[in-house]
């Protein structure tokens, strides 16, 4: 069974400063997708950033990227120049196949504090 | 983007009534579309796939007969709980896929929050 892992519950960063999240998975598929999901205090789901697990290059995003480690199973986000509105939940999502359906399996996400 | 819709936005019921919470795509089709619930502080739990069409796909311990799915057209699905109790008190959100040329995303509706007294 896929497994999605976020060994941080809270991080917090000073504003202007650069903060990485950790997330890790398990699967036995070769070809899926990973995501990072930003929920604000209105609980709204918004798509951070997305990386198909054939790609290598790291995706990017503005001031978001990625450091995508097939081998490790690894998937950190990293946020630079943090902004006040930076402030949220963030979960880190795998999108795979299960008997031909595919899902999303979410981490427990990270609770990220940015700071004045 | 894409724009996903839920009503209500909140509810509050009395036990062993039935509510009815509403996803809808705005501006794409969906054959698929899922359902989660998350409770306070945590992540979101998968609860079932909707199928346009067919009979939902509900994840182990999700009792079909108390969380009823109805995906009766490409831009809808419901999901109805049945003869509510408090501790299905719970924000659920639902989510829709959609493809564009860099590859498929899930768009999330804005969630329900379900009260149930």
């Amino acid at each position: 069974a896929q497994t999605v892992t976020q060994s941080q519950p809270e991080m917090s960063v000073q504003e202007a400063e650069t903060v990485t999240l950790s997330c890790t998975y398990d699967t036995s598929e070769s070809n899926y997708y990973l995501f990072w999901y930003k929920q604000p205090p209105s609980r709204q789901m918004i798509l951070v950033i997305r990386q198909e697990a054939y790609k290598q290059q790291n995706a990017t995003e503005n001031r978001f990227s990625v450091n995508f480690q097939k081998a490790a199973k690894s998937f950190s986000l990293k946020i630079s120049d943090s902004q006040l509105g930076d402030t949220a939940m963030y979960f880190c999502a795998f999108e795979g196949t299960t008997s031909g359906t595919y899902k999303y399996i979410f981490g427990t996400g990270t609770r990220l504090k940015v700071l004045a | 983007g894409a724009v996903v819709s839920q009503h209500p936005s909140w509810v509050i019921c009395k036990s062993g009534t039935s509510v009815k919470i509403e996803c809808r795509s705005l501006d794409f089709q969906a054959t698929t579309m899922f359902w989660y619930r998350q409770f306070p502080k945590q992540s979101l739990m998968l609860m079932a796939t909707s199928n346009e069409g067919s009979k939902a796909t509900y994840e182990q311990g999700v009792e079909k007969d108390k969380f009823l799915i109805n995906h009766a057209s490409l831009t809808l699905s419901t999901l109805t709980v049945t003869s509510a109790h408090p501790e299905d008190s719970s924000f659920y959100i639902c989510s829709a896929p959609k493809t564009d040329p860099s590859g498929e995303t899930q768009y999330f509706g804005p969630g329900t929050r379900l009260l149930v007294l």
